[in-house]
């Protein structure tokens, strides 16, 4: 199976911050790979695929980036609704897996 | 729009089959070319692809699941369903149905918990 490793595992930081989360795929995963926002109570709402492709409807201060076998998420411009946990997804092989996922914590 | 609901028993009894239902409105489960999935979150927040059933019928596990796992569905009520044998306490958790769009989850249901307790 691919291993995605997923950091960090949780950061605070302040509305109007940018933050960072990562992924690292343990083998070439051809940019098969998607971002999920999760709140609690609530399904996952996908908003990046393709790496970079931002999904209908999610706003512009979301943006997916990759770098060899390492993909980031970046959150611009931090908003209150963006508290939430983030999960990346590699669908290259299969089993489909996921990263651990990183807790965003506004302060 | 595409809508799925998940509908499940809440507790199962160790040993016992787990079963849990989709169902889909605003979309066909046979229309070309989309996966319908099973994904569960354990607690402690980590995510388990479990398997699908494809628009053509076809079927296919998580390796991980595979001997005890069976994915059904029943295409004149636009369902589709798990069935999870030899439950234990592991197997506890949020079940979600989903569905798959060139490889990754564009629509989800709310996620059903079940929790397996003697």
């Amino acid at each position: 199976d691919i291993q995605m490793t997923q950091s960090p595992a949780s950061l605070s930081a302040s509305l109007g911050e940018t933050v960072t989360i990562e992924c690292l795929a343990s083998e070439d995963i051809y940019s098969n790979l998607a971002w999920y926002q999760q709140k609690p109570g609530k399904s996952p709402q996908l908003l990046i695929y393709d790496a970079s492709s931002l999904q209908d409807g999610v706003p512009s201060r979301f943006s997916g980036s990759e770098s060899g076998t390492q993909y980031s998420l970046e959150i611009n411009s931090l908003q209150s609704e963006d508290a939430a946990t983030y999960f990346c997804q590699q669908h290259h092989d299969y089993p489909y897996t996921f990263g651990a996922g990183t807790k965003l914590e506004l302060k | 729009q595409v809508n799925l609901q998940e509908s499940g028993p809440g507790i199962v009894k160790p040993s016992q089959p787990l079963s849990v239902t989709c169902s889909v409105t605003g979309y066909s489960i046979t229309t070309s070319y989309y996966y319908w999935n099973w994904i569960r979150k354990f607690p402690g927040n980590k995510l388990e692809w479990m398997g699908y059933i494809s628009y053509d019928g076809s079927i296919y596990y998580n390796p991980s699941l595979k001997s005890r796992i069976s994915i059904t569905r029943d295409t004149s009520k636009n369902q589709f369903f798990l069935q999870l044998n030899t439950v234990t306490t592991e197997d506890t958790a949020v079940y979600y149905c989903a569905r798959v769009s060139w490889g990754y989850f564009d629509y989800w249901g709310q996620g059903v918990m079940v929790t397996v307790s003697s």
